[in-house]
Formats: C-alpha cells, structure tokens, sequence
C-alpha cells in the first residue's frame, strides 16, 4: 500500500498569498496517477487536479500540480477567500487506492 | 447532467448490518467503475472498495479495514451500486460517498455523490 505523507498539517495564510502544499508517497505513483482535492465543511471532495499536473475542467489557473515519482506540489499562486478548506492528496496509480491525510488552508 | 445520490445511512448498533444504494442518472452506468469512500467525522477520506464494470471482470477490491466484512455489488438495470456492511463497529461511523470513475476499469475518478451518514453505536 502507498501511503501518502502531506505537510504542512495547517497552512495559515491571508488573501493573495501564495500557497504551496506538499504530498510525499511511500513508494513511486505509478504513471504519476495523482490527484488533488479540496473539501469544504458539510460538502463532497472537488477534484482539482489529476494526473499530477492536469487541471480539472473549469478550475482558475492559480492552481498548479507539479511533481512526479514520490513528490508532488499543489501551488496556489495567489489565495481568494474561497480557497480556504482541507486539500487531499490522492494516489490511483495502483490499488489499493489512497489518500493523504490532509492539509488545512486557513485565514491568517 | 451525472448524479450519484447516496442512501441507507442511519443509527445502527454495533455487530449489525447495513445496506447503503447509490442511485445514478445522467450517464451509461454499466460502462463505469464504481467505488465507496469514507470520511469518519473529523478525519480524512478512506477509500472503502471498487467494482469493476462487468466488461471490465466486475471484480471488486477493498481496503483491509473492511475485507471480508463489506461487499460491494452493481445492479447495471437500475443503475444502482450497492455497499453492503456487515459486523459493524464503532469505527465504521462515517460519511459514505459514492465515486464514479472515469472508464470499466479506471482507478480515476470524476463524479461525487453528497454522502451518507453511517453512525454506528449502541
């Protein structure tokens, strides 16, 4: 099982800053089949990027993936107040499927 | 437009069992690999298990946490995924969503449905 490692646990930020949020996999992500997801209180996880690098449809260009083999960046060049939730790291690259613990934007 | 509507979650004592369904519109059902995830309260997501599309094997997988205990099945004429838990604990308590992925057999996955609550205590 690939066990996925982010940090920081909470990111403490104010409006316009940037974001940079890190997920480390125990072993390589095959095909670098790795996801991002935020989470807002009381709602679904929303896909934001895939394939590491991949934005999903319709997502601000603020938000990048980098990354490949065992280390993986999800950037937030400049924060507007609904950035703010939990993001998730995510390995499909082979099952069993896994997920991050999690990092927590908050406001500054 | 693609719908997941989860249902079946409640209060359920500890040992017992319980069936969630996961109704679907807007897209070929048959053609998707369908899976569960978890989310305790307060604490990040687990992915629970997956069902292949049947020209995909139809096999199922699932996490360790649940192997043996959780069966996931696939009703491709009503459109409806199937998550049935047996021997339920304490640690079972958690919202239940179910994901559509992006083909038969894709580990991607595109599609969340709202969640169900699973609370399981006596």
């Amino acid at each position: 099982e690939i066990v996925l490692t982010q940090s920081p646990g909470t990111l403490s930020l104010s409006p316009g800053e940037r974001a940079t949020l890190s997920c480390r996999a125990s072993q390589s992500v095959a095909n670098n089949y790795l996801a991002w997801y935020q989470q807002k209180p009381g709602q679904a996880p929303r896909l934001l990027i895939h394939g590491a690098s991949r934005r999903a449809t319709g997502l601000p260009d603020r938000f990048s993936g980098s990354g490949l083999g065992t280390d993986f960046t999800l950037t937030i060049s400049r924060l507007e107040p609904e950035d703010f939730g939990i993001y998730y790291c995510h390995q499909y690259g082979s099952s069993p499927l896994t997920f991050g613990g999690g990092t927590r934007v908050e406001i500054k | 437009e693609v719908q997941l509507v989860e249902s079946g979650g409640g209060l359920i004592q500890p040992g017992r069992s319980l069936r969630l369904s996961c109704m679907t519109s807007g897209f070929t059902f048959g053609d998707y690999l369908m899976s569960w995830v978890r989310q305790a309260p307060g604490k990040g997501l687990e992915w629970v298990g997956f069902i292949k599309s049947k020209t995909s094997g139809g096999t199922t997988k699932y996490a360790a946490s649940v192997e043996g205990r959780f069966t996931i099945s696939r009703d491709d004429s009503k459109s409806i995924a199937y998550l049935q838990m047996n021997s339920l604990t304490i640690e079972d308590t958690a919202v239940y969503y179910c994901v559509r992925h992006t083909c038969g057999g894709c580990y991607m996955n595109d599609y969340w449905g709202q969640g169900t609550l699973v609370t399981v205590s006596s």
